[in-house]
């Protein structure tokens, strides 16, 4: 079955800092990996996706990710925060290729705060 | 440009109560989704639709229903409300595996 760690429940960062919010997975099967972030009271909005090819992969916002397969790691950086910045992150996994639906196994979000 | 529509936004039940959560995406996509996403424990699938005519149960399906209705309107259903109930409920779909899951703005339960 899969599954998805996030390591720290919440993150606090100064604005300047590097953002660095940490995702392992779990898959009998290659996955594809997914950060969402969510802003207060709204849905889910995809910030980058990791399926196949280029295992450093990019977003929106200026975020990044790279995909680790030897560390069963997804982990999401930023090199400078913002004040914007400040909302909740999940990780996600699903079924890689040949899999059947494109459900996703969730980990328990991580909330990041921006200081001034 | 409206994406997932889901209805409505927020609702209060009594417990015992039935009510139904509607969904709709205009995206052409096979699949669709209900999660519901509850504090600390991130968000977990209820029931998921890989394509029209077909259903199947997610993680946590006890104490709910679903319908595809058609390729765009997928409804969840809760037959005898519960307090363990409360949460935020959120339609997504997507085309097909590895392109994106866009969510709908969520409904906000609260069981009494």
């Amino acid at each position: 079955a899969q599954s998805v760690t996030q390591l720290g429940s919440h993150v606090s960062v100064s604005e300047g800092a590097l953002v660095l919010l940490r995702c392992n997975y779990s898959s009998s099967v290659p996955p594809y990996l997914f950060w969402y972030v969510q802003y207060p009271n709204q849905g889910l909005q995809l910030l980058l996706k990791y399926t196949t090819g280029a295992t450093l992969v990019k977003g929106i916002n200026g975020f990044e990710a790279e995909f680790k397969k030897s560390e069963t790691s997804f982990h999401l950086t930023k090199p400078s925060a913002h004040m914007s910045d400040a909302a909740e992150y999940f990780c996600a996994v699903s079924e890689g290729y040949g899999g059947a639906t494109n459900k996703l196994i969730f980990g328990t979000g991580t909330l990041l705060a921006v200081q001034p | 440009n409206a994406g997932v529509t889901q209805t409505p936004k927020f609702q209060v039940l009594k417990t015992g109560q039935s009510m139904t959560l509607q969904c709709a995406q205009d995206m052409n996509h096979n699949s669709m989704y209900w999660y519901r996403q509850d504090p600390g424990m991130g968000l977990r699938l209820i029931y998921y639709s890989a394509s029209e005519g077909t259903t199947d149960k997610g993680e946590v399906p006890n104490g709910y229903n679903v319908s595809r209705l058609n390729k765009r309107e997928f409804s969840l259903r809760l037959e005898s409300a519960a307090p363990s109930q409360t949460s935020v409920y959120f339609c997504a779909s997507s085309e097909v595996p590895g392109n994106t899951i866009y969510f709908g703005e969520g409904s906000w339960l609260t069981v009494v």
